[in-house]
């Protein structure tokens, strides 16, 4: 049972390079999530889907675009890195105000 | 903006000592959960305690919640080396609003 997979793990991109990152669960779960995490600042939320076909903006949604064409895959894209978005980015799912189960993190630096 | 805040930021203790780590929240919610990171990895959930509840036992931890004053504590007792990690709460509001997560608070166990 594989749970939440992240791809890629890790990526390098240059300023105004765009690029996106993929979310899959197996757990048949509604909600999902885009968060992103930077020193001394915790858990960011970017944004959301609390189905197949709806996302939602977050509390940082700037600069990033979302989709949820399908139920089980959550898909973040970058269209013009900037280096503020060097970060680790977690995927979670979730049932309605459940716990979440946490991808292991997609680390990208953009230089 | 952040929903949670932890105290203290950082702990460091000594093996087989108790850890205690405070959380305070703004509004009120629906649930509230603790998560363990530990370094370079996703976040675990650990526990989920209702607004309706005021404490909640899993092994060796102990949740308690205080919706009067807006603020839940994780004790964990005879804590281990392999303990040391962040830990997070993170809150459901009441409604259809997506888990927020504190800033964590950094424990560190020393064998």
């Amino acid at each position: 049972n594989a749970g939440v997979t992240q791809t890629p793990k890790f990526r390098v991109l240059k300023t105004g390079q765009s690029m996106t990152l993929l979310c899959a669960q197996d757990m048949n779960h509604e909600y999902m999530y885009w968060y992103r995490q930077d020193p001394g600042m915790g858990l960011r939320l970017i944004h959301y889907s609390v189905g197949e076909g709806t996302t939602a903006k977050g509390e940082v949604p700037d600069g990033y675009n979302v989709s949820r064409l399908k139920k089980q895959n959550f898909l973040l894209g970058l269209e013009s890195a900037a280096p503020s978005q060097t970060s680790v980015y977690f995927c979670a799912s979730s049932g309605w105000a459940g716990e979440l189960f946490f991808g292991e993190g997609s680390r990208l630096t953009v230089l | 903006s952040q929903q949670g805040e932890e105290d203290p930021q950082a702990l460091s203790i000594q093996e087989g000592e108790n850890a205690t780590m405070n959380c305070s929240y703004k509004t009120s919610i629906n649930n509230l959960q603790w998560y363990r990171q530990n370094s370079g990895r996703g976040l675990v959930h650990l526990i989920l305690i209702r607004s309706n509840e005021r404490e909640k036992h899993s092994g060796r931890l102990r949740v308690t919640l205080d919706t009067s004053k807006k603020s839940s504590s994780l004790l964990i007792t005879a804590s281990r080396a392999a303990d040391t990690a962040s830990y997070f709460c993170a809150t459901y509001s009441s409604g259809n609003t997506p888990l927020v997560f504190g800033k964590g608070t950094r424990l560190s166990v020393i064998a």
